[in-house]
């Protein structure tokens, strides 16, 4: 069955500092989509990245790295430098592409503290 | 901003009672689906509509219900509430009938006492 697994359920570091959070997913597909949110404390989840299955080029946006490894079935977020602002909580999803619903399979998600 | 928007922000409301939810998707998103995010269940896909049509169903109750418009906007239905119905609610909608970089409103915080 799929499943989507944040181990770390709160993160805190000092800003400036660089932070990593773990995604593993399980899942028997070939074809699946790996998506990070932000839940920032306003609550909305603001899409960051959405990744398929054929595609482990690491990507990086500004201070935002993922680094895709299908070996070991992780989907890792690394935030260089942090601030403050990154403070939130952050989700990991897969989508099934032969999964007809097509729905996002979350994990529990990974609050991030950024302290001044 | 997204570009999905979600009425209203906030409702609080009496157990036994009934609720709707509106959602007006991205322009030209033919897509929209509806989660729910709760302390102990975390978020959880409720139910998906492509151009008007049921596609998908997840873990929504049979008190809960969904429509799609002919001009795309959705509307949760909530009814018979009870304590544990409270929650954030999500819209999403996206282009194409595969959940894909879909986009989120801000949601609906209910609260039911």
């Amino acid at each position: 069955a799929q499943k989507v697994t944040q181990a770390q359920t709160e993160i805190s570091v000092v800003e400036k500092e660089d932070v990593t959070l773990d995604c593993v997913y399980e899942t028997r597909d070939t074809t699946y989509y790996l998506f990070w949110y932000k839940q920032p404390p306003s609550g909305e989840l603001v899409f960051l990245i959405r990744r398929n299955s054929f595609d482990e080029q690491n990507e990086i946006s500004g201070r935002y790295s993922w680094n895709f490894q299908k070996s070991t079935s992780s989907f890792n977020f690394t935030i260089t430098a942090s601030q403050v602002v990154d403070s939130a909580v952050y989700f990991c999803a897969l989508s099934e592409a032969e999964d007809s619903n097509y729905q996002l399979i979350w994990g529990a998600g990974t609050k991030l503290i950024i302290k001044p | 901003d997204s570009g999905v928007t979600q009425t209203p922000k906030h409702l609080i409301t009496a157990t036994g009672q009934r609720v709707t939810l509106r959602c007006s998707p991205r322009s030209g998103d033919l897509s929209v689906y509806w989660y729910q995010q709760s302390l102990d269940q975390g978020l959880q896909f409720l139910i998906q509509y492509y151009n008007g049509e049921e596609r998908a169903k997840g873990n929504i109750l049979e008190r809960f219900s969904a429509q799609q418009f002919p001009d795309l906007h959705s509307e949760l239905n909530l009814s018979s509430l009870e304590l544990g119905d409270s929650a954030l609610y999500f819209c999403a909608s996206s282009v194409g009938t595969m959940n894909t970089e879909a986009f989120f409103g801000q949601g609906t915080r209910l609260t039911v006492v």
